[in-house]
């Protein structure tokens, strides 16, 4: 099974640049996450989908990040402009709600570099 | 969100088990307890979850006590390729859109040769 797909896994843009991300989640996951991961610290959570609607986007920095997933399937994560904080990994994950088990596991894509400088 | 306290870093040798220890005092009774471990220059990776019973799969075990105010994760023989940061995390089944994972730092793991 083919997992998360992420690109590209390396940016370097000046400040003020826009940027985008591309995600190709696991084929059949319905729920989709970009996740920000500041160099020593755990990810959050930007933006949650579920097919094609967002769920959650209370972290999402709305003036400068948007996000879209058409189709339910793959999204992109759009930066403009952006901001020398904005210097992350943005993490993609999926997952597939099984209805009879407990929890729900997310799989991770390998995650986007991105430096602005 | 429900927190967990992990400590900031652990060290094991090589092939000797490991326990790595969580507490979640404030946990409720349909919060599930997730691990994850990020390698580096990858993203998260899936290790184990329960929730009130103890869990085996291939990768560890997750021992759970009898309050569910802690947990441990063991892997039984350490590799150098289990040097990792692992997180423990709370998840609520009653989320009606999917679980939402909300990580702290974790414990960095070094395993020395």
């Amino acid at each position: 099974e083919a997992g998360v797909a992420q690109s590209p896994r390396y940016k370097i843009i000046e400040k003020r640049q826009s940027v985008a991300f591309w995600c190709n989640p696991i084929s059949g996951h319905a729920t989709l996450y970009w996740y920000q991961q500041i160099l020593g610290q755990g990810p959050k959570l930007l933006i949650q989908f579920q097919n094609n609607g967002v769920v959650d986007d209370s972290q999402l920095p709305k003036d400068r990040f948007s996000a879209e997933r058409l189709k339910g399937v793959d999204s992109t994560l759009k930066i403009q402009p952006a901001k020398l904080e904005d210097s992350a990994v943005y993490l993609c994950a999926s997952s597939y709600r099984p209805m009879t088990s407990g929890g729900e596991t997310q799989y991770f894509g390998p995650g986007t570099r991105l430096l602005v400088l | 969100d429900a927190k967990t306290t992990q400590p900031n870093s652990m060290e094991s040798n090589e092939e000797e088990p490991v326990h790595l220890p969580c507490n979640h005092s404030t946990i409720s009774g349909t919060d599930y307890i997730h691990w994850y471990r990020q390698l580096p220059s990858q993203g998260p990776e899936y290790v184990i979850h329960g929730l009130t019973s103890n869990v085996n799969n291939r990768m560890a075990s997750l021992a759970i006590a009898e309050d569910r105010k802690s947990s441990t994760l063991i892997l039984h023989r350490a590799t150098l390729r289990d040097a990792a940061v692992y997180y423990c995390i709370l998840g609520n089944l009653e989320e009606t859109s999917g679980s939402r994972l909300t990580f702290g730092e974790g414990t960095q793991l070094t395993v020395n040769p």
